[in-house]
């Protein structure tokens, strides 16, 4: 059975930095593409990043320079390094698994919020 | 959004509905990739359509999708209570190296 679960969300200060972590299971992360996807408050769903099976991610613009993937194979966990956060980063994270073209699992997010 | 969704609608029990998403020729009209996700409140999404029209298994069939140009559709028949829920549109697009962009959402409330 698949199942991502995400952690490392919380509270930050603007500017601080914050690492997110999606363990994965039922799968290998390194085979398969990876997303991360996040939801400012009753807000809708913004793609932040994906990461391609050969290890190259691309980011929103909005995330761009700030943000930062990496994986630890032998743990099967797809980490998410957000530094320089901001108040509108404010949001919660899920981190998925794509299938082609959509995102056949999601993990139940962690809330991130920046504030002072 | 790159993609446009209505903000909400609404449909008695029984009835069908439909979801419109609008696009352009560079996600939803150029690509046979759009897909649909329901989310329940607190919940994450879950996906219900990819591909234009192609369900996952177990999803009910009372979930369709179709695209016409550069817009796609999710219709819900025989809606029921436990439909109400947030959905949101999503298409491959050939502006961003990301995976792909999502509507703005639709609020789904069963009258």
């Amino acid at each position: 059975e698949v199942q991502l679960v995400e952690s490392g969300g919380g509270l930050v200060q603007p500017g601080g930095s914050l690492r997110l972590s999606c363990d994965a299971s039922g799968f290998t992360v390194s085979r398969n593409y990876m997303s991360w996807v996040r939801q400012a408050p009753g807000k809708g769903l913004e793609w932040v990043s994906i990461t391609y099976s050969d290890g190259n991610s691309y980011f929103a613009d909005s995330v761009k320079g700030r943000f930062t993937i990496s994986r630890h194979n032998s743990k099967n966990t797809l980490f998410l390094q957000m530094t320089s956060l901001r108040t509108e980063d404010t949001a919660v994270y899920y981190c998925a698994k794509n299938r082609d073209s959509y995102l056949d699992y999601w993990g139940q997010g962690t809330l991130v919020t920046v504030s002072s | 959004s790159a993609l446009t969704q209505p903000a909400s609608v609404s449909g008695s029990p029984g009835q069908s509905i439909t979801i419109s998403c609008t696009g352009t020729s560079n996600d939803i009209g150029g690509f046979n990739y759009v897909s649909w996700y329901q989310q329940n409140p607190g919940k994450a999404p879950r996906v219900l359509i990819y591909e234009v029209s192609k369900r996952p298994s177990g999803v009910s069939s009372r979930f369709s999708g179709s695209k016409s140009g550069n817009t796609a559709s999710l219709t819900i028949s025989g809606l029921q209570a436990e439909d109400e829920a947030d959905y949101y549109c999503s298409s491959y697009t050939s502006t961003t190296t990301l995976g792909g962009v999502f509507g703005g959402g639709t609020k789904l409330t069963v009258l």
